[in-house]
């Protein structure tokens, strides 16, 4: 099993539609999730992050943490085209330090 | 967010030459700073993990003397790939981990990145 799993997609959702993004992972003493957003060609921008069980907005971001079920998921409401990138999910891994595991990435596409 | 530069932007380089990146910090104290690798369509791969004032911890199958690591400030660290070969040509990228602000937990931020090509 792989540390961090995404679907790769690619994920299309029509413009003003609510895209939902999902990642599970198989450390169970993580703590820290993050969802970077990842144009062609460019490094990876943080979106968000989230440590607590349940939900936490920021804007048209929406993070949702099940530690139980070791699910984090991403929604993004009312999809725009400039959205469309790869979302990369990434989880801390506790070893003699704190280290992030990137997920393989989704790919979004947001239809005009 | 944070700014984090990474210099240079792109390079390109001879087989068997080397070829250092320097990555900063440039509004906050990052006393962990991370190295990724990424090749097209994949994702980041994590190359090492370089703390201020120690030395880098390698991630495995990451060789520490062809990738050498130096964290000497609490604002820069460079990355240096040394006799640099065709399959070396890469997206690296840099990242600084800062605490955050109102949460018991960090976030972590990246640098541009440096496409190194080499011929």
């Amino acid at each position: 099993q792989k540390e961090v799993e995404q679907n790769s997609g690619p994920l299309s959702v029509p413009e003003g539609a609510i895209a939902s993004l999902n990642c599970t992972y198989s450390d169970r003493g993580s703590q820290s999730f993050f969802w970077y957003r990842q144009y062609s060609g460019k490094s990876p921008e943080l979106i968000m992050f989230i440590y607590s069980n349940g939900d936490k907005e920021d804007g048209r971001f929406t993070a949702q943490l099940n530690k139980a079920s070791q699910y984090v998921s991403l929604l993004i409401r009312d999809s725009q085209p400039s959205d469309s990138a790869t979302y990369l999910c990434a989880v801390n891994k506790r070893t003699s330090y704190d280290k992030v595991i990137f997920g393989p990435g989704t790919s979004l596409s947001v239809i005009p | 967010g944070a700014v984090v530069s990474q210099h240079p932007s792109w390079v390109i380089c001879k087989s068997g030459t080397s070829v250092k990146i320097e990555c900063r910090s440039l509004d906050f104290q990052a006393t962990t700073m991370f190295w990724y690798r990424q090749f097209p369509k994949q994702s980041l791969m994590l190359m090492a993990t370089s703390n201020e004032g120690s030395k880098a911890t390698y991630e495995q199958g990451v060789e520490k003397d062809k990738f050498l690591i130096n964290h000497a400030s609490l604002t820069l660290s460079t990355l240096t790939v040394t006799s640099a070969h065709p399959e070396d040509s890469s997206f690296y990228i840099c990242s600084a981990r800062r605490r955050a602000r109102t949460e018991p937990s960090y976030e972590q931020y990246f640098g541009p990145g440096t496409r190194l090509t080499v011929t």
